[in-house]
């Protein structure tokens, strides 16, 4: 099984700033790699899939970049709705892994 | 638009099964599969398996090997994800999500809490 390590677990930021959210893969899962978005009481939200490629109607402040074993997300300037927990996902292989999740919180 | 819409929230003694149901609309339910997605309370996101709506085919996660059996009722573009001999540690929100040829999740359900308590 592959696993799946995201850092930091919390991540302070205010409001207009940018955060960085890492995904780590104990081996390679190419770019199969999502990212999602969930608001407390919510379901998960696709954000990125292909490690890169937004998904429908994904604002442009998120980016997803990496391949292999080292992914990033990155929201370029924080609004008051990006405060949630981020969780990544390889769909590489069987069974389909996901992060511990990072939470992002209002500093 | 998409839409997976679950079943109600389930209280279940230990021992006990349960079924949850995911109905879709909006797209052809043979072209993706299902996938069941669990999420204890205050913890992550657990992969349960998948399933094809076209061909019934699954995958299941080791630790519920045995437990879960995962089918579909394409008259009704309806997803079911039932489990067996209910533990404590099985309460969670349930999520049916649609999975691509890719094997992302692009919409989810809007999740079903089963409580499993004596």
């Amino acid at each position: 099984e592959i696993v799946m390590t995201q850092s930091p677990a919390t991540l302070s930021v205010s409001p207009g700033e940018r955060a960085t959210l890492s995904c780590r893969a104990s081996q390679s899962v190419s770019s199969n790699l999502a990212w999602y978005q969930q608001k407390p009481g919510q379901a998960p939200r696709l954000l990125i899939y292909g490690a890169s490629t937004r998904a429908t109607g994904i604002p442009a402040r998120f980016s997803g970049s990496g391949s292999g074993t080292e992914f990033t997300l990155t929201i370029s300037s924080l609004q008051s709705e990006d405060f949630a927990v981020y969780y990544c996902q390889q769909y590489n292989n069987w069974p389909e892994t996901f992060g511990q999740g990072t939470k992002l919180e209002i500093k | 638009q998409v839409q997976l819409v679950q079943s109600g929230a389930e209280v279940k003694k230990p021992g006990a099964s349960v079924k949850v149901s995911c109905k879709a609309s909006g797209y052809t339910f043979t072209s993706y599969g299902i996938s069941w997605v669990r999420q204890a309370p205050g913890q992550g996101l657990e992969w349960m398996g998948w399933i094809s709506a076209y061909n019934g085919n699954t995958n299941y996660a080791q630790k519920l090997q045995g437990r879960v059996t995962m089918t579909t009722d394409t008259s009704t573009s309806t997803a079911y994800m039932e489990l067996r001999s209910l533990r404590s540690d099985d309460t969670a929100v349930y999520y049916c999500a649609r999975a691509g040829l890719s094997g992302y999740y692009d919409y989810w359900g809007q999740g079903t809490l089963v409580t499993v308590s004596s």
